[in-house]
């Protein structure tokens, strides 16, 4: 199994503030025939689903703000929020299927400093 | 726009069988090149996938579930259902059921709202 280490645990960054949010893979996600790499983020707030923030590492899905991306390639990737909001406080997670067992990142909660 | 639906006992007996079910409306199930999937979160912890479905009842499942795991398709009800056997304390988890757009190249991007499922005695 492909295992992802996210870094930090937990991280508390103050408003308008930028936090970063860092993924590991064991073993490269980045396909050579089309030079994607197989990794998403998402995002838990509690009692909620995951919610799909990016894929292909670096795709917004639609409706996610501006303010999230994605870069990265082949086993170490992060997620950026520009400007922290309020409504961003949650549990972020990588995932990737670049080959099943499809598997997340431990998680890294993001709180308000 | 596609939904999921989560359902099945919220309780569970030692050793028996985890049945849920996940209704999928708004689209069809045999349609398409998405990928349907179970995944479980344990309270407090992190995400765990359990398997999938796809075109024409294929199926791949997580190698630590794989000899306790079934997912079935039911393509007339627009349902697929998760079948866990011989189930202990370890099981449980909320489960979820997602949608991995464009054979799961796209990520999960629909997920149902989860089910708790406690075994217990």
């Amino acid at each position: 199994d492909i295992v992802m280490t996210q870094s930090p645990d937990s991280l508390a960054v103050s408003l308008g503030e930028r936090a970063t949010i860092n993924c590991k893979s064991s073993q490269s996600v980045l396909y050579s025939s089309n030079k994607k790499n197989y990794l998403a983020w998402y995002q838990q707030k509690p009692g909620q689903p995951p919610k799909l923030l990016i894929y292909w590492a670096s795709t917004r899905e639609s409706g996610v703000p501006d303010r999230f991306s994605g870069s990265g390639s082949g086993t170490d990737f992060t997620l950026t929020i520009s400007s922290l909001q309020a409504e961003d406080v949650a549990v972020y997670y990588c995932q990737q299927y670049f080959i099943t067992p499809y598997t997340f990142g431990q998680g890294t909660k993001l709180e308000i400093k | 726009q596609v939904q999921l639906q989560e359902s099945g006992p919220g309780l569970v007996k030692p050793s028996q069988t985890l049945s849920l079910t996940c209704t999928v409306s708004g689209g069809s199930i045999s349609s398409g090149s998405d990928y349907w999937s179970w995944i479980r979160q344990p309270a407090g912890k992190g995400l765990e996938w359990i398997g999938h479905i796809y075109t024409l009842g294929s199926t791949d499942y997580n190698p630590s579930l794989k000899s306790r795991v079934t997912i079935p398709v039911d393509t007339s009800k627009n349902q697929f259902s998760l079948r866990l056997s011989s189930v202990t304390a370890a099981d449980t988890a909320m489960y979820y059921c997602a949608r991995g757009r464009n054979t799961g190249y796209d990520g999960f991007d629909i997920w149902g709202q989860g089910t708790m499922v406690t075994v217990s005695s």
